[in-house]
């Protein structure tokens, strides 16, 4: 069965650089998510999209931004790195988003930036 | 204090062997539970979701069990395998008519060894 779908899986970049996570949700599912995962942390929700409509929005900095786009595909766009978004980052998607909704989630991207 | 409080922090069990990781939670009102298998540097997978009706759930080996009023749930793997090892994360959500309020516990380790 087609999962989600996250690239690119690994991602190294340099302070004050940008980075552009992608994220393809199982085909048909309309609702997307975007955790933010620390080294021996728990995910922290960042934002999440429904319809191509930002949905709800977490502990997302104002540095970072993010869309879905009309195939329901979502971009996180990343300006300005800091040493401190090294992460993985883990894209969920689900049929729609109510709050019994299975969450399926990517394999995440690794983003490393030095 | 952590809204969803997981126990132990990491185990290490024999191939063939039965475990219990448990998880209790203070996050109020209560929509569901969800216990997610995470191996290192992947996406969360899910093993089951139960709403507040519902006290225990299977999955193959997996079995979760919920008691709502004393807000505790445990997963209990059945006959270990190697390919158990990873990490064991309770996931509780709160009705706000979105999935993105959830909250996670910080996991459960779980090696299991010849």
């Amino acid at each position: 069965a087609a999962g989600v779908i996250q690239s690119p899986r690994h991602l190294i970049k340099e302070k004050r650089e940008t980075a552009t996570l992608k994220c393809y949700p199982i085909p048909r599912h309309d609702t997307v998510y975007w955790y933010q995962q620390g080294p021996g942390q728990d995910p922290q929700f960042l934002i999440s999209f429904y319809e191509k409509m930002q949905s709800d929005k977490g502990s997302i900095p104002d540095r970072f931004s993010a869309q879905q786009f009309s195939d329901y595909h979502s971009e996180l766009n990343m300006s300005s790195l800091e040493l401190g978004d090294s992460a993985l980052y883990f894209c969920a998607s689900s049929l729609d988003r109510g709050a019994n909704s299975p969450l399926h989630f990517g394999n995440g991207t690794r983003l490393t930036v030095t | 204090k952590n809204q969803v409080e997981q126990s132990p922090q990491s185990l290490i069990i024999l191939e063939g062997k039965n475990c219990t990781l448990q998880c209790n939670y203070t996050v109020s009102p209560f929509s569901n539970l969800r216990w997610y298998k995470q191996d290192t540097g992947r996406g969360p997978v899910s093993l089951t979701i139960m709403t507040f009706s519902e006290n225990t759930k299977s999955n193959g080996r997996y079995t979760a069990t919920l008691d709502a009023d004393t807000k505790q749930s445990s997963l209990h793997i059945t006959a270990s395998q190697l390919s158990d090892s990873a990490s064991y994360i309770c996931v509780v959500s709160r009705p706000t008519g979105t999935a993105s309020k959830l909250t996670f516990g910080t996991g459960t380790r779980l090696q299991v060894t010849l």
